[in-house]
């Protein structure tokens, strides 16, 4: 499909298991952002990539997050141990232009990470 | 203070009602602002940008008051469909270096 891509959309995983999140953002699209969604909360914000390089990570709520990106293209969200606390909706967004000049974000449909 | 902050509702109308949500902001810098829609269990989906000069799109009206650092978004003739979330988003700086903000969301309910 031409929208963002992301997988695997539900994910159920034992307290203290890592986990990776794939998003694979609209063809040619500059900006990826990562997003963290949990229950009747907005989007808070993770991380941002321009092409390969990692320009924004001051949302990344612990040093157990890692987001990559090395191509360019497809973008993966690493989780290492995780706490029951993580249990949200992953949103992965892109967007053709620059974050300077970014107005819409295209987003995936999120991968729902369940801790138990 | 959070960042961008919303009343989260809910809002209960009838069709056809007109609804009002307002959202304000905590930095006097930011630039640009945004109405995103999201519906239940999907992704946001940009609504409409909102300028300063205030903007309209057919039934949805949003409008920008720097000095009071709020936006509003006004809904016309309340239709079923427009029962979702209604996120206000800020580009704090406008330049790199900085994420789009969402507030916490406000959700709407249309009934019959």
């Amino acid at each position: 499909g031409a929208g963002v891509s992301q997988s695997p959309r539900y994910k159920v995983a034992k307290r203290g298991q890592d986990v990776a999140l794939r998003c694979d953002p609209i063809s040619g699209h500059v900006s990826l952002f990562w997003y963290q969604q949990a229950l009747g909360q907005g989007p808070e914000f993770l991380t941002y990539f321009q092409n390969e390089a990692q320009l924004d990570k001051s949302g990344l709520p612990s040093d157990r997050f890692f987001a990559e990106r090395p191509e360019g293209s497809v973008s993966t969200l690493k989780i290492q141990r995780t706490q029951q606390e993580d249990s949200a909706v992953y949103l992965c967004a892109s967007s053709l232009l620059d974050r300077a000049t970014v107005g819409e974000l295209f987003f995936g449909e999120g991968s729902r990470l369940t801790v138990l | 203070r959070k960042e961008v902050e919303q009343d989260p509702g809910p809002f209960n109308v009838p069709e056809g009602a007109t609804v009002a949500f307002n959202c304000t902001y905590s930095n006097s810098a930011s630039q640009s602002f945004f109405w995103y829609r999201q519906d239940c269990r999907k992704e946001p989906k940009l609504l409409m940008s909102v300028y300063s000069s205030g903007n309209e799109d057919g039934r949805f009206t949003a409008q920008l008051n720097r000095a009071s650092q709020y936006i509003s978004l006004l809904i016309r003739d309340s239709k079923l469909s427009d029962s979702a979330t209604y996120l206000c988003v800020v580009n704090p700086l406008n330049q790199a270096g900085t994420a789009l903000i969402f507030g916490k969301g406000t959700t709407l309910s249309v009934s019959s």
